[in-house]
């Protein structure tokens, strides 16, 4: 079975400085997919950024940049600049390759932006 | 494009009755999933529907959670009788489900959150 884990339960920034929240996961399969997915107090969930696992390059989405690292089963999600309003509850998810599949989720990592 | 709805917003009952919750989802979506996120954990998967069959139900408490698609369309999901463990936000999310070899982002609705007393 796939499990998705991040080590910190919170974490927080300046406005306009730089995070990096951690991500690991275990799995058999070669081919899947990785997110980051943020929840505010709206209870939405958003998604934020998609990593193929065929891919080597590094998924990014204006601000909002992963570290992936297949090998070491590591997906870290970089947030540059940061603003009040990425201020949420953030869920590294897992996918496998086939289209359809279910979302395994991490425990999650609350974010606090200082002013 | 409208979103993935949900109704009611918010739900209080008490342990052993009985609650439903219903998901709209995006217009043309084939596939609709069920979450369980409960308070400071990440959501996880209850049921699966791709059209209105079933493709993936085994984490649902089938003694106690029920869950039907009429017509490949609407969803309702079903706790009878209702734990107070079952306090949970139940999250409904939908894709496209079109297999092309693309991937298929699922959108989700806000949730419906459940209280049990």
């Amino acid at each position: 079975a796939q499990t998705v884990t991040q080590s910190q339960p919170e974490m927080s920034v300046q406005e306009a400085e730089t995070v990096t929240l951690s991500c690991t996961y275990d799995t058999s399969e070669s081919d899947y997919y990785l997110f980051w997915y943020k929840q505010p107090p709206s209870r939405q969930m958003i998604l934020v950024i998609r990593q193929e696992a065929y891919k080597q390059q590094n998924a990014t989405e204006n601000r909002f940049s992963v570290n992936f690292q297949k090998a070491a089963k590591s997906f870290s999600l970089k947030i540059s600049d940061s603003q009040l309003g990425d201020a949420a509850m953030y869920f590294c998810a897992y996918s496998r390759e086939t289209s359809g599949s279910r979302l395994t989720f991490g425990e999650g990592t609350q974010l606090t932006v200082n002013p | 494009e409208a979103g993935v709805a949900q109704s009611p917003r918010y739900k209080i009952i008490e342990k052993r009755q009985s609650v439903a919750f219903w998901c709209n989802p995006i217009s043309g979506h084939a596939t609709l999933y069920w979450y369980q996120q409960i308070l400071g954990q990440g959501p996880k998967l209850l049921i699966q529907f791709q059209n209105n069959g079933v493709v993936d139900d085994s984490q649902l408490p089938k003694d106690r959670f029920s869950a039907e698609r009429l017509k490949g369309v609407d969803s309702t999901l079903k706790i009878q009788p209702a734990k107070l463990e079952d306090s949970a936000v139940y999250l409904c999310a939908s894709s496209l489900g079109d297999f092309w070899g693309h991937y298929n982002e699922q959108f989700f609705g806000p949730g419906t959150r459940l209280t049990v007393l």
